[in-house]
């Protein structure tokens, strides 16, 4: 099955600086890949997510990119705030339907 | 619409009782997910549904486990005798499945505690 890694497991920026969250995964069929943010106590929230035929994607301070050649792919938050600290979870969807995770990043923004 | 919603959030129970937790995914929705998240983890896919039909299981679905979803509506995820291990955050999702693609959609989760 797919197995995708995801790196840092924590990440503290100052406000208003980027954040970058990178991810591998192995099954070259997975096709799209979005991004989760999950706060304490909740389910993990949509954010923006990338099909495999597409090498970018923006909305707002949020973007993520893809690179299906490396299999890896990206997350980029710029001019962060307190409120983007959470957990960021990547996902794959793999030829089986189904969707496998990456272990989560904790991401504080520092006021 | 209000999103998925998940029944109960918290669930604190003795070891070898059965436990039985509830999804109502978003209207229209014909795909509903279980998966089951701990500490530190992202969430693990457990099965789901296409409409009333279970589709697929994972392998961490013991014959302890069971889940429904009578008349391709809400859902249901049983445990019977529960275990320690059992204890996890356990999150249903729900998405509109189209040939291009689907997107996941998540409730709040219910946190199981063996005790």
């Amino acid at each position: 099955g797919e197995n995708v890694e995801q790196h840092p497991s924590t990440l503290s920026v100052q406000e208003g600086d980027s954040a970058v969250i990178k991810c591998t995964y192995s099954d070259s069929a997975s096709n799209y890949f979005p991004w989760y943010k999950q706060e304490l106590g909740k389910g993990p929230q949509l954010i923006i997510d990338i099909r495999s035929n597409v090498g970018e994607k923006k909305d707002q301070r949020i973007a993520v990119t893809l690179n299906k050649t490396a299999k890896h792919f990206s997350l980029h938050i710029t001019e962060t705030q307190p409120e983007d600290s959470a957990v960021y979870f990547c996902a794959a969807r793999g030829t089986g339907n189904q969707f496998y995770f990456g272990t989560g990043t904790s991401l504080t923004v520092i006021p | 619409d209000t999103g998925v919603s998940q029944d109960p959030r918290h669930k604190i129970t003795k070891r070898g009782q059965n436990v039985t937790f509830r999804c109502d995914p978003i209207s229209e929705h014909n795909r509903l997910y279980w998966y089951r998240q701990t500490l530190g983890q992202g969430p693990e896919f457990l099965t789901y549904f296409q409409n009333e039909a279970q589709l697929e299981k994972s392998r961490l679905l013991s014959d302890r486990f069971s889940a429904e979803r009578p008349k391709g509506s809400f859902s249901t995820l049983e445990i019977q005798r529960t275990e320690q291990g059992d204890s996890a955050m356990y999150l249903c999702a729900s998405s509109y499945f189209l040939t291009e693609g689907e997107k996941l959609f998540f409730g709040s989760g219910t946190q199981l505690s063996v005790l």
